[in-house]
């Protein structure tokens, strides 16, 4: 079965509003889980990784204020987009990697799209 | 269905070797292809990558040739350091659905 979920998988709002996804370790604690955004047709491009009990490090360039991150527990991590724009919309991943394994466990996605 | 295969890891090598990890795919219609780099503790980071047939990707020393008679993807480094010691991914991405496929990792050790 999936290790990793995401929800929802697909959501649509307006602009200005906020848009929460949920990010679980089903089979793992995970202290770390990365989060992604895939713009159309291109790579991923790593937003920030969220640890366990502190503050997301976030990459040069994004929004801190705007691409809010919470690790609440061992097994879910949020990332809540503030304000959402059109420019906003993309396809949000989710991932984790179980102490000691190279394999990354990817979650299914989310795809948002802000009108 | 879509796939990605990687050569299993670890990969141990010493300083200034050459350096290959294979990786072939399998896919309905025309991929584009990645390799990304984990660093201990890191998130993915996008490496190179080649979106149509005969492509060469390169960076850091790195390069992977985009071969559609044989579905592979191979990465390749002339000489490696000490600081390539990371885990490398191989991906496709299906331009129709924009859905990435990673292979498994391959985990390279570079000793000094």
């Amino acid at each position: 079965g999936a290790v990793v979920s995401q929800h929802p998988s697909r959501v649509i709002c307006k602009s200005g509003t906020s848009v929460k996804i949920e990010c679980r370790s089903l089979d793992f604690q995970a202290t770390t889980m990365f989060w992604y955004r895939q713009f159309p047709k291109q790579s991923l491009m790593l937003m920030a990784t969220s640890n366990e009990g502190s503050k997301a490090t976030y990459e040069q360039g994004v929004e801190k204020d705007k691409f809010l991150i919470n690790h609440a527990s061992l097994t879910l991590s949020t990332l809540t987009v503030t304000s959402a724009h059109p420019e906003d919309s993309s396809f949000y991943i989710c991932s984790t990697q179980d102490t000691g394994q190279e394999t990354q466990y990817f979650g299914p996605g989310t795809r948002l799209l802000v009108l | 269905g879509d796939s990605v295969t990687q050569m299993e890891g670890p990969v141990t090598l010493s300083e200034e070797a050459f350096l290959t990890i294979n990786c072939t795919y399998t896919a309905t219609g025309y991929p584009s292809l990645f390799w990304y780099v984990q660093y201990p503790g890191e998130g993915l980071q996008l490496l190179l990558k080649a979106t149509k047939a005969d492509d060469k990707g390169s960076n850091k020393g790195f390069e992977a040739t985009y071969r559609k008679e044989t579905t592979s993807f191979h990465l390749e480094k002339g000489s490696v350091q000490v600081s390539d010691s990371a885990v490398y991914f191989c991906a496709l991405i299906i331009v129709r659905d924009d859905k990435i496929i990673f292979g498994k990792g391959t985990r390279l050790h570079i000793l000094p």
